[in-house]
């Protein structure tokens, strides 16, 4: 079974740049999230939908980041324009439509540099 | 007061040691709860789900105390292996993860 799928996995850009990154889920998972992980520390939760829907996104800095998925399938996380602060890890993961005691899924990642 | 509170370490331990890490959560409210382990420059995996009247996996064991809110894990038998960042997981509702910053786990030979 094919993984949770991201690109790029890595962007150099300089600050007030935008950039784009896209995650592929696996094959029938309803719910999608984004998080944001700093060095060092834990994921962060950005966005979260349940097919083409969004459950939350109240840790989405709204001004400069936005989502989609359409069709309930594959989604992009733009972020316009980039500041230093948000050099870091994006983790795009997938899970079945379940209580919550399903196991979410992890792609590899899009490292982010801001310069 | 963070969501999902962890002790950072690094833990430095022997092989063959065994090795608790522990997790207190805010939400009273939250549902489910998990242990990933995440390699250096690598994404999280999941280690084990953690069960109120706890459960063991090989040399895994995670225990749940909803009245605290403190869940654990206990490592038997540390392996070279193990060396990665261990992040306690919360569902507080609808499928929504809350992760805490890991604790960091270093097996020595």
């Amino acid at each position: 079974e094919a993984g949770v799928a991201q690109s790029p996995r890595y962007k150099i850009i300089e600050k007030r740049q935008s950039v784009a990154f896209w995650c592929n889920p696996i094959s029938g998972h309803a719910t999608l999230y984004w998080y944001q992980q700093i060095l060092g520390q834990g994921p962060k939760l950005l966005i979260q939908f349940q097919n083409n829907g969004v459950v939350d996104d109240s840790q989405l800095p709204k001004d400069r980041f936005s989502a989609e998925r359409l069709k309930g399938v594959d989604s992009t996380l733009k972020i316009q324009p980039a500041k230093l602060e948000d050099s870091a890890v994006y983790l795009c993961a997938s899970s079945l439509e379940g209580s919550g005691s399903t196991e979410a899924f992890f792609g590899q990642g899009t490292r982010l540099t801001v310069v | 007061r963070k969501e999902v509170e962890q002790d950072p370490g690094p833990f430095n331990v022997p092989e063959g040691a065994t090795v608790a890490f522990n997790c207190t959560y805010s939400n009273s409210a939250s549902q489910s709860f998990f242990w990933y382990r995440q390699d250096c420059r690598k994404e999280p995996k999941l280690l084990m789900s953690v069960y109120s009247s706890g459960n063991e996996d090989g040399r895994f064991t995670a225990q749940l105390n909803r009245a605290s809110q403190y869940i654990s894990l206990l490592i038997r038998d540390s392996k070279l292996s193990d060396s990665a960042t261990y992040l306690c997981v919360v569902n507080k509702y609808g499928n929504k993860l809350v992760f805490g910053a890991g604790t960091i786990l270093r097996v020595k030979s």
